[in-house]
């Protein structure tokens, strides 16, 4: 099976701009969650969609916002940009939420940079 | 979810053993333990993990005390590619997928 991939891997934007990130689970997952991994602040969560509903939210403002299609693909925006915001953003998908389905497989990122 | 404590860094010699302990001293009856590995700027890699009893698989061996306040992950013969920072989480399955991520303990491997 195909792994998480992530769209695009790489971007650069300037404040005050808006971003928009986009993650395929394998094939089969039904669960996205999406982190933000910064120097300062480490891994953190943002959200988890399951199907095509927020199960779970992070400590995040608003301007961070994603959805989650019909095929579980997933996307997450980020409006009015801040320098702030640069970070390696990571989508995880997973089958479910018990126990062994509840292992979650990352893709490699998105690493964003505000300018 | 309960709070983890882990060294933030250990080194270990290839082909040795690499003991990575965490501590999880407020952990609940039905909290799992789970491992995970970041390789440097990739995405985190899951590696196992378990309730009370002992674990095994290809990657690692999962240690939990007796009163599961604490474990130890092992990698049984490191290699200079298990340099990376090791997650130790402790999470509930059913209602969510979210992890809290510690700040993990950077590995480095040797020659």
């Amino acid at each position: 099976k195909a792994g998480v991939t992530q769209t695009p891997r790489y971007l650069i934007k300037t404040r005050g701009q808006q971003v928009t990130l986009s993650c395929s689970p394998i094939s089969g997952h039904r669960s996205v969650s999406w982190y933000q991994q910064t120097p300062g602040q480490g891994l953190q969560f943002l959200f988890e969609y399951f199907s095509e509903t927020q199960r779970n939210k992070g400590n995040f403002p608003g301007r961070f916002s994603g959805r989650q299609f019909s095929n579980s693909r997933s996307e997450m925006n980020v409006s009015t940009l801040e320098l702030g915001d640069s970070a390696l953003y990571l989508c995880a998908s997973s089958l479910d939420d018990r126990e062994i389905l509840g292992t979650q497989y990352f893709g490699p990122g998105t690493r964003l940079t505000v300018l | 979810d309960a709070k983890t404590t882990q060294p933030p860094s250990m080194d270990c010699a290839e082909g040795r053993a690499a003991n990575l302990p965490c501590n999880h001293s407020t952990i609940s009856g039905n909290e799992y333990v789970y491992w995970y590995r970041q390789i440097h700027s990739q995405g985190p890699q899951y590696i196992i993990h378990g309730l009370k009893n002992n674990e095994t698989n290809e990657m690692a061996s999962l240690i939990i005390t007796e009163d599961r306040k604490s474990s130890t992950l092992i990698l049984p013969h490191a290699t200079l590619r298990d340099t990376a920072v090791y997650y130790c989480i402790v999470r509930v399955t059913g209602g969510g997928n979210k992890l809290t991520f510690g700040t993990g303990t950077q590995l480095k491997v040797e020659l």
